[in-house]
């Protein structure tokens, strides 16, 4: 079974500083997305980046991106500039690219963003 | 909709009492997820409806948790005899047919609390 851990259950960082989001993933398959959602309080899960395993390149969106490390099976986030809105939960997931399977989530890392 | 409705916002029951959660999709997705998610913890699979019919209801913890989507737009979770562990926020999500890469779009869940 495929298993994520995010080994940071909170995490800080100061405003317009740069913060790194761990993620590691358990899976036998070779071909898998991979994901960082984050979830402010209002409970919604917004899709942060996402992170196709056969490409090599790491995936980027503005001051978001990622260190994708396939044999080592890594997939962690990096927040550029840190903003105050940047503040919530942030949880890393995977699914492989069968149909509507559903995805697999870690425990989430909680980023304060301190002014 | 432009996005995911789920309704009620929040709902506290009484143990033993019978509780429907009610998830509206995005127009046109026909596929439609239930999550759950305790406190502190990610999101975990329960439901995963095609259309009409559940594809995949293997995370149901057990058979008091039912789920319905009879006309394959709006889906119905249902949860009989309430017990305090089922208190968490139960999250759905939809995406289009065919499966999608980019994971799904969530609505701002279900906060279910039994007392």
């Amino acid at each position: 079974a495929q298993t994520v851990t995010q080994s940071q259950p909170e995490m800080s960082v100061q405003e317009a500083e740069t913060v790194t989001l761990s993620c590691t993933y358990d899976t036998s398959e070779s071909d898998y997305y991979l994901f960082w959602y984050k979830q402010p309080p209002s409970r919604q899960m917004i899709l942060v980046i996402r992170q196709e395993a056969y490409k090599q390149q790491n995936a980027t969106e503005n001051r978001f991106s990622v260190n994708f490390q396939k044999a080592a099976k890594s997939f962690s986030l990096k927040i550029s500039d840190s903003q105050l809105g940047d503040a919530a939960m942030y949880f890393c997931a995977y699914r492989i690219p069968s149909g509507n399977t559903p995805l697999v989530f870690g425990k989430g890392t909680r980023l304060s963003v301190i002014a | 909709g432009a996005g995911v409705s789920q309704t009620p916002s929040n709902k506290v029951t009484e143990k033993g009492k019978y509780v429907e959660l009610r998830c509206d999709p995005i127009s046109g997705h026909t596929a439609l997820y239930w999550y759950r998610q305790s406190l502190g913890q990610g999101p975990e699979f329960l439901i995963y409806f095609q259309g009409t019919g559940a594809a995949d209801d293997s995370g149901l913890p057990n058979d008091r948790f039912f789920a319905v989507r009879p006309e394959g737009s709006v889906s119905t979770l249902k949860i009989q005899r309430t017990e305090r562990g089922d208190s968490a926020v139960y999250l759905c999500a939809s995406s289009p047919s065919g499966g999608t890469n980019y994971g799904y779009t969530f609505g701002s869940g279900t906060r279910l609390t039994v007392v």
